[in-house]
């Protein structure tokens, strides 16, 4: 059963403290994207990965960290450095043959602050 | 500054009506488009792609691009209730995997 998956599904950070959220695929997709959405508010690119070992920043990059140690794999760290991080968090993936422009979402994260 | 305009709403619609979600994107360079349905609380879905001028059709809905007025939007056509959602449009720019850029979205109500 192939598709996107994120963990957890709620998270709770308190103040100073970091957070990583995990998002696995089995799609065999090349490229992972993590997004913020706010309330009544469009996604936000974080951070976008495109192959192993190699990832870029988006548009609010600050105060957020990433790795891409396996295909499979794109966790994203929430830092203390991040001052309002209270969001919805997703994760999405394509690839080359389905055009890298066609994205895949996983179920999301919700993050709050304690 | 990318930047794509929708008209938060909410758009209601009676059941069995065609509901119209519009547009519009500032930068001219992009080349991909898409229509995501997002219900409350839950990730956004793909409903729709379209990458050429005119009318894209796939089942209930269709896409409509105008590339020279900087214009997309989406029809669907005998509205039910389970339509109603958040409709965030979405456009990619240049050709590598560098992310999409994402509109607030239309809160759709379908009445029954």
């Amino acid at each position: 059963d192939g598709g996107i998956t994120q963990s957890p599904k709620y998270l709770f950070r308190k103040e100073g403290q970091n957070v990583t959220l995990s998002c696995e695929q089995n799609l065999n997709h090349d490229a992972m994207y993590w997004y913020r959405q706010d309330p009544g508010q469009g996604l936000r690119l974080i951070y976008y990965s495109q192959i192993v070992n190699d990832f870029q920043k988006g548009d609010i990059a600050e105060g957020y960290s990433v790795s891409r140690e396996k295909k499979e794999s794109f966790p994203l760290t929430v830092t203390s450095a991040q001052k309002n991080p209270t969001a919805f968090y997703l994760c999405a993936s394509s690839d080359l043959l389905g055009g890298w422009e066609t994205q895949y979402f996983g179920p999301g994260t919700r993050l709050l602050v304690l | 500054q990318k930047e794509v305009e929708q008209n938060s709403g909410p758009l209601s619609v009676p059941e069995g009506a065609i509901a119209s979600l519009n547009c519009t994107y500032s930068d001219r360079g992009s080349q991909s488009f898409f229509w995501y349905r997002q219900y409350s609380g839950k990730s956004p879905e793909l409903i729709m792609s379209i990458y050429s001028n005119g009318d894209k059709e796939d089942g209930r809905f269709t896409a409509q691009l105008n590339k020279a007025s900087q214009y997309v939007s989406l029809l669907i056509r005998d509205s039910q209730p389970s339509d109603s959602a958040t409709y965030l449009c979405a456009f990619h720019s240049g050709g590598g995997a560098d992310g999409l850029t994402f509109g607030k979205g239309t809160h759709l109500i379908i009445q029954p």
